[in-house]
């Protein structure tokens, strides 16, 4: 199957400190690419829906300026976590749709602000 | 929107004893439903999808039914082992391009040697 990657897989980091985070598509181009946050023992919460070239469309109640998104092209988007707070700890997930939209995952980053 | 419900949120099996989790949907016009798999500090593995025209697909031990008139769909593993042990994931998306998927709650499954 297709393989999707992150990096850093887990990151530690002083509140008020920027954070990003790269997803790519290794074996294939993505259009669309997706932000998932996740918290313990649930499902996993949409943050952002990412296309290439164009800005990231935002779920309600997601910051946008809290949380930056760019998707420079067809295999790499990025999410910055600005001016981390402890509260934004959390386990994020990206996700990436080949042409036949099949959507496939990141195996995350996990964030621990202190 | 979309609205996803499954069940159970636990299952407990023996070895070998087959697994099958269920879920429901509320969107008549969602077309894809695919089913993931999550281990333990990982991100979530497409195990196996399926469109709304077959009604039945399957990948080894695993398959996938879906019934579009009553809006459920069920992921059955057969022959299962301890290594299937993890939180399965359904979701369901309408077929447009910006689609997103919508996912239900989990269910940990526990395969017992």
């Amino acid at each position: 199957g297709a393989v999707v990657s992150q990096h850093p897989s887990w990151v530690i980091c002083k509140s008020g400190t920027s954070v990003k985070i790269e997803c790519r598509s290794l074996d294939f181009q993505a259009t669309t690419m997706f932000w998932y946050r996740q918290f313990p023992k649930q499902s996993l919460m949409l943050m952002a829906t990412s296309n290439e070239g164009s800005k990231a469309t935002y779920e309600q109640g997601v910051e946008k300026d809290k949380f930056l998104i760019n998707h420079a092209s067809l295999t790499l988007s990025t999410l910055t976590v600005t001016s981390a707070h402890p509260e934004d700890s959390s386990f994020y997930i990206c996700s990436a749709r080949d042409r036949a939209e099949t959507q496939y995952f990141g195996p995350g980053t996990r964030l621990l602000v202190l | 929107g979309e609205n996803v419900e499954q069940h159970p949120s636990t299952l407990s099996v023996q070895e070998g004893d087959s697994a099958v989790i269920k879920c429901t949907y509320s969107d008549s016009a969602s077309n894809y439903f695919p089913w993931y798999k999550q281990e333990l500090g990982k991100g979530p593995q497409l195990i196996i999808d399926i469109r709304s025209n077959v009604g039945e697909k399957k990948d080894q031990r695993i398959a996938v039914t879906l019934n579009k008139t009553a809006k459920h769909f069920s992921l059955h593993i057969t022959e299962t082992q301890p290594e299937d042990s993890a939180v399965y994931f359904c979701a369901a998306r309408r077929g447009t391009s910006y689609g997103k998927l919508t996912f239900g709650q989990g269910t940990i499954l526990t395969v017992h040697p």
